[in-house]
């Protein structure tokens, strides 16, 4: 079993939906971080986060530290959304990555 | 566009081939790192260089030799590669060696064939 899980591994949505993926770790951690990898391999950092809530654009990430969660949320989806989304569990300055959960939104 | 930039793209090579990836970054970061992506496995941490010393090797088979000569340039050395080695290869770079206060940034990936 991965210190670090995510789930759902695959989703589909359809345009304007909300998305919820979500990432449970085992570990105790430093930070998080979730990045976004486009179908043509290059990695993108969207958020690192300690502690509570951040917010960019459509997308919000939040995580609970007693409970070992964190979410990222996506709202409107767009088709241009479409990605793989990984988090990554800082512990202690080691990074234990989930294996990404697929993302496909539909026009 | 990261600001990490890594060549080839797309590299197949035969097993007793010698080849090298090549990273760099000019932003300034002082650590870079190795990654190793297969099908449906979690991104594998090979090495790490900060300030151009080595600070981890992940236990990783010989026929994969790291350098970095600056701060702004690293390279991983390939040769007589297995077939389970085909994966992408990814290179990143942070500000400093403590994750937890600053984000990575990772280039676009050396797809790697090997026959």
């Amino acid at each position: 079993k991965n210190e670090v899980e995510q789930s759902p591994q695959n989703l589909t949505a359809q345009e304007g939906e909300f998305i919820t993926i979500n990432c449970s770790y085992s570990v105790g951690i430093s930070a998080l971080h979730w990045l976004q990898q486009h179908p043509g391999g290059g990695i993108v950092s969207l958020f690192m986060l300690s502690s509570g809530k951040k917010k960019h654009g459509r997308l919000i990430a939040t995580i609970n530290i007693q409970e070992k969660h964190s979410s990222l949320h996506i709202t409107a989806s767009h088709p241009r959304d479409s990605a793989v989304y990984i988090c990554a569990a800082v512990s202690p300055d080691k990074l234990i990555f989930g294996t990404g959960t697929r993302l496909q939104v539909f026009p | 566009e990261t600001g990490v930039t890594q060549t080839p793209r797309h590299l197949v090579m035969g097993m007793t081939n010698k080849k090298s990836l090549k990273c760099e970054q000019h932003l300034g970061h002082n650590a870079m790192y190795w990654y190793k992506q297969s099908a449906k496995k979690p991104l594998e941490l090979m090495f790490v260089y900060n300030f151009k010393e080595q600070t981890e090797n992940n236990s990783v088979p010989s026929r994969f030799s790291p350098e970095c000569p600056n701060s702004s340039h690293l390279f991983l050395h390939l040769h007589t590669l297995q077939p389970e080695d085909s994966a992408l290869y990814l290179c990143a770079s942070s500000q400093d060696w403590s994750l937890a206060f600053g984000e990575l940034f990772f280039g676009e990936g050396s797809r790697l064939t090997v026959l």
